[in-house]
């Protein structure tokens, strides 16, 4: 079992649909993030949490909508997404000690919006 | 603002050695990471630096300049397995985010 599991690996979603993407990690760790990676474009980052509370809230729209119940598990919740939109979108967890820890990946979601 | 810079694309045969930079300009600095992406996978962290100098992990190495804002991953003995994306990261003063370049495609040829 990996560190880092992201569910579903592959979602095709209409623009009027509503989804969910869900990670978990097993690692005990602290600070979660939410990444999404574009064809040719870095890594943007969208979301963080530690210890359960949303530090980072990196001028995402709203129709992407975080939820951290607990420091285990991690959800963004999708809603009239648009084409622009399909990315590969991944999860990344780390204990949260100021620059002495690595983040840990999951596999991502790809992302393709109709 | 945060501007991370590395090439786009390098290619290097099988057996040699190959320099990945980096230059980076950020709010902060809480360390500086390296990453490896294979094509359809998840990043996986290769090295990290927050001093000076010289880290080395078999055949990969990393170095860091903070008073230039540059690094370098050095790979040596490249095997056709190191085909990957190498992604630049930098942690920033609020220690909880990693900051990503635009990531290096480097292609090892027979």
């Amino acid at each position: 079992e990996t560190g880092v599991t992201q569910t579903p690996r592959h979602l095709v979603m209409g623009m009027t649909n509503k989804k969910s993407l869900k990670c978990e990690q097993h690692l005990g760790h602290n600070a979660m993030y939410w990444y999404k990676q574009s064809a040719k474009k870095p890594l943007e980052l969208m979301f963080v949490y530690s210890l359960e509370e949303r530090v980072e809230n990196n001028s995402v729209p709203s129709r992407f909508s975080p939820e951290c119940p607990n420091s285990s598990h991690l959800f963004l919740h999708l809603h009239t997404l648009q084409p622009e939109d399909s990315a590969l979108y991944l999860c990344a967890s780390s204990q949260d000690e100021k620059g002495f820890d690595e983040a840990f990946f999951g596999q991502g979601t790809r992302l393709t919006v109709v | 603002g945060q501007n991370i810079d590395q090439p786009t694309e390098m290619t290097a045969t099988e057996g040699a050695i190959v320099q990945i930079n980096c230059t980076y300009q950020t709010s902060g600095f809480n360390g500086l990471f390296w990453y490896q992406q294979h094509a359809g996978e998840a990043p996986t962290f290769l090295s990290y630096n927050v001093l000076d100098g010289l880290e080395e992990k078999g055949r990969f190495s990393s170095f860091l300049s903070r008073s230039k804002g540059y690094s370098y991953l050095l790979l040596k003995e490249l095997q056709m397995k190191d085909s990957a994306s190498y992604l630049c990261a930098v942690r920033d003063n609020y220690g909880q985010n990693f900051v990503f370049g635009p990531g290096t495609r480097l292609s090892v040829l027979p």
